[in-house]
């Protein structure tokens, strides 16, 4: 199984850009890196998904550096309602076409008025 | 358009007894997923099914059972219930295995006694 490690929280104040680390040291070449987001009573819901470099979408960037043994998923301007638990997922090719993903712990974040 | 459904919403359930938890999504996804979610440890796949009337085991998939007879259903079976296996579970859906954006469901709340 692919390891991952997120920080268990984070706290940031409403207007700022929060940067969200997953390390992820095993993760094979061909792999892709998907960040979810999930809120209280309901399920994930997918935020972004990258394989090198940088990408970017309506709600969030990812980046993701040439050693791909980690990967930063980037809020813009946060507000209240980004107040939510994120996760990462990376997943290890295990071969006849299967791929055994694995989630991260998640990151808590909150964001302050 | 239903998405995922999931039911029941939560049970109560002696240990013992046997529990199928039911899955139906409505978008022709070929790939599903059922996972577990523990307070601490995040998400975990237990099994998925990347095409009908084929299954494969996930990271905890001791004392559960799935079945995948048509695109549609993907039941979740606890042959004999442990309280170790109270827990929220996720079923999850996408258009192919693999890498692919994955849309969950609204959870099943199950108590075991």
């Amino acid at each position: 199984l692919a390891k991952t490690t997120q920080p268990i929280s984070m706290d940031s104040y409403e207007g700022q850009e929060v940067n969200i680390t997953c390390s992820h040291n095993n993760i094979a070449t061909n792999d892709y890196i998907t960040w979810y987001q999930q809120f209280p009573s309901q399920g994930p819901r997918f935020i972004i998904q990258g394989y090198k470099t940088k990408v970017t979408n309506e709600v969030a960037s990812l980046f993701i550096p040439a050693d791909r043994k980690s990967s930063t998923l980037s809020l813009p301007r946060v507000s209240l309602s980004d107040t939510a638990v994120y996760y990462c997922l990376v997943g290890v090719y295990s071969g006849a076409g299967s791929y055994q993903l694995t989630f991260g712990k998640g990151t808590k974040l909150s964001v302050i008025p | 358009i239903a998405g995922i459904t999931q039911a029941p919403t939560s049970q109560i359930l002696a240990a013992g007894r046997r529990m199928t938890l039911r899955c139906t999504q409505d978008m022709r996804h070929n790939a599903m997923y059922w996972y577990r979610q523990d307070l601490g440890l995040g998400l975990r796949l237990i099994h998925y099914s990347n095409t009908a009337g084929t299954t494969g085991k996930g990271e905890v998939p001791d004392g559960y059972s799935v079945s995948r007879a048509n695109t549609d259903d993907f039941p979740l079976t606890l042959a004999s219930a442990v309280p170790s296996q109270t827990s929220v579970y996720f079923c999850a859906s996408s258009a192919a295995g693999g890498f692919n954006e994955q849309f969950f469901g609204p959870g099943t709340r199950l108590t075991v006694l």
